[in-house]
């Protein structure tokens, strides 16, 4: 089955700065990549996806880079904000009638200081 | 527009005793219809999924088992509940009118003691 790596598992900036959260599939056949982020005690919320069609997808400060022959999906947070701080949930699935069957990275914590 | 509802939202239950979570959908028909469950400090895991009525795969072998008595009715469950199960259980919905993304509901918080 389809294994998700997530890395890095915290992540500390400052205000203002970048962050990138990046994550490497192994299923060739996984087409569909969400990115979920989380706060404290509440559901997963969608901030962006790609599909395997495209390889970069923006949205304001938040972006996605897809490369599907290395298998590997960036997440790029710009202009950070205090309010970005929370985890961060990658994840991949074959799409079609797979879409919701989705595998999971083990999340990335990110704490954006003042 | 789409909602999905989940409930209950907290409960704290024995070992030994059974479960019942449910959720529903509303603003969609024939939606394919997940349970997850996240452990605390994890990512989320796939437990069940259904395509339809009475259709229901299981992805992991577990305590647990789920129901599709309705179209846009999910039910997770256990006869008898182990420490392990305890954990931030979601419902989540894909259907076409929902921009052919996937959804969480508000999750439920269980605690086995």
């Amino acid at each position: 089955g389809e294994n998700v790596e997530q890395h890095p598992s915290t992540l500390s900036v400052q205000e203002g700065d970048s962050a990138v959260i990046k994550c490497t599939y192994s299923d060739s056949a996984s087409n569909y990549f969400p990115w979920y982020k989380q706060e404290l005690g509440k559901r997963p919320q969608l901030i962006i996806d790609i599909r395997s069609n495209v390889g970069e997808k923006k949205d304001q400060r938040i972006a996605v880079t897809l490369n599907k022959t290395a298998k590997h999906f960036s997440l790029h947070i710009t202009e950070t904000q205090p309010e970005d701080s929370a985890v961060y949930f990658c994840a991949a699935s074959a799409g079609g009638t797979s879409y919701g069957k989705l595998t999971f990275g083990q999340g990335t914590i990110l704490t954006v200081h003042p | 527009s789409q909602t999905i509802h989940q409930w209950p939202a907290t409960l704290v239950q024995p070992v030994g005793s059974p479960l019942s979570l449910e959720c529903t959908v509303e603003g969609t028909s024939n939606p394919n219809l997940y349970w997850y469950r996240q452990a605390a400090g994890r990512g989320l895991q796939l437990l069940f999924y259904s395509v339809g009525i009475g259709q229901i795969s299981s992805e992991v072998p577990q305590n647990l088992s789920a129901s599709r008595p309705q179209d846009r009715q999910f039910i997770l469950s256990s006869k008898k509940l182990l420490l392990s199960d305890s954990g931030f259980y979601l419902c989540a919905w894909f259907g076409k009118g929902g921009g052919n993304t996937i959804y969480f509901g508000e999750g439920s918080w269980l605690t086995v003691v």
